[in-house]
């Protein structure tokens, strides 16, 4: 398979446990984005990786979060602490071009 | 406001109908303008970006109104198969965070 890949495919998790979630992207991609979508909305964005460089972060993501892309492959998003409201689909892109495609299948993630 | 608007539906059309929905956004410095498609419960794909000039790829037909700031999306001869999730997504210039995408339109085909 030679898409994004997304690891794990779900993940439970109790309120205050760090979570982290793995992305693979299609190997010559150099942009990598996340994303984050709860039922009914679309996806909101997260952060961009272009290579590894983290070009952007969402103002919305709290300190909580924290994203890598050690030597521009792949990537992983960790969150501390969690909350309920962290409860979503995580969904990683990659692309060559200025949007994001194709995404990953997402981790979708529930804090009880 | 929100910056990308969608009419949420359902539209619920009969097979071989045509529909057609609209996105409205607010950023009137908006560069570029696409069209997804999601199913349940699976990862948003690309359908087609809307150019200027309007964009057709077989049944589907994308246009752009720079004017009244809305992009449109017209399917022609419904398919059972084009049940899903229509999401708009308008760009900003080179800056990944003014990639936005709408909350989606849920079409339903049916037999």
């Amino acid at each position: 398979d030679t898409g994004v890949s997304q690891n794990p495919r779900h993940k439970i998790t109790k309120r205050g446990q760090n979570v982290t979630f793995r992305c693979d992207p299609i190997s010559e991609h150099n942009r990598l984005y996340w994303y984050r979508q709860t039922l009914g909305q679309g996806p909101e964005f997260l952060t961009y990786f272009q290579n590894e460089a983290q070009l952007e972060k969402s103002r919305l993501l709290s300190d909580r979060f924290s994203a890598e892309r050690p030597k521009g492959s792949f990537s992983t998003l960790e969150i501390q602490r969690t909350e309920q409201g962290d409860s979503a689909m995580y969904l990683c892109a990659s692309s060559l071009q200025e949007v994001p495609f194709p995404f990953g299948s997402g981790t979708r993630l529930t804090v009880v | 406001r929100k910056e990308v608007e969608q009419d949420p539906g359902p539209f619920n059309v009969p097979e071989g109908a045509t529909v057609a929905f609209n996105c409205t956004y607010s950023n009137s410095a908006s560069q570029s303008f696409f069209w997804y498609r999601q199913d349940c419960r699976k990862e948003p794909k690309l359908l087609m970006s809307v150019y200027s000039s309007g964009n057709e790829d077989g049944r589907f037909t994308a246009q752009l109104n720079r004017a009244s700031q809305y992009i449109s999306l017209l399917i022609r001869d419904s398919k059972l198969s084009d049940s899903a999730t229509y999401l708009c997504v308008v760009a900003g210039y080179s800056s990944a965070s003014k990639i936005i995408f709408g909350s989606g339109t849920r079409l339903s085909i049916r037999p």
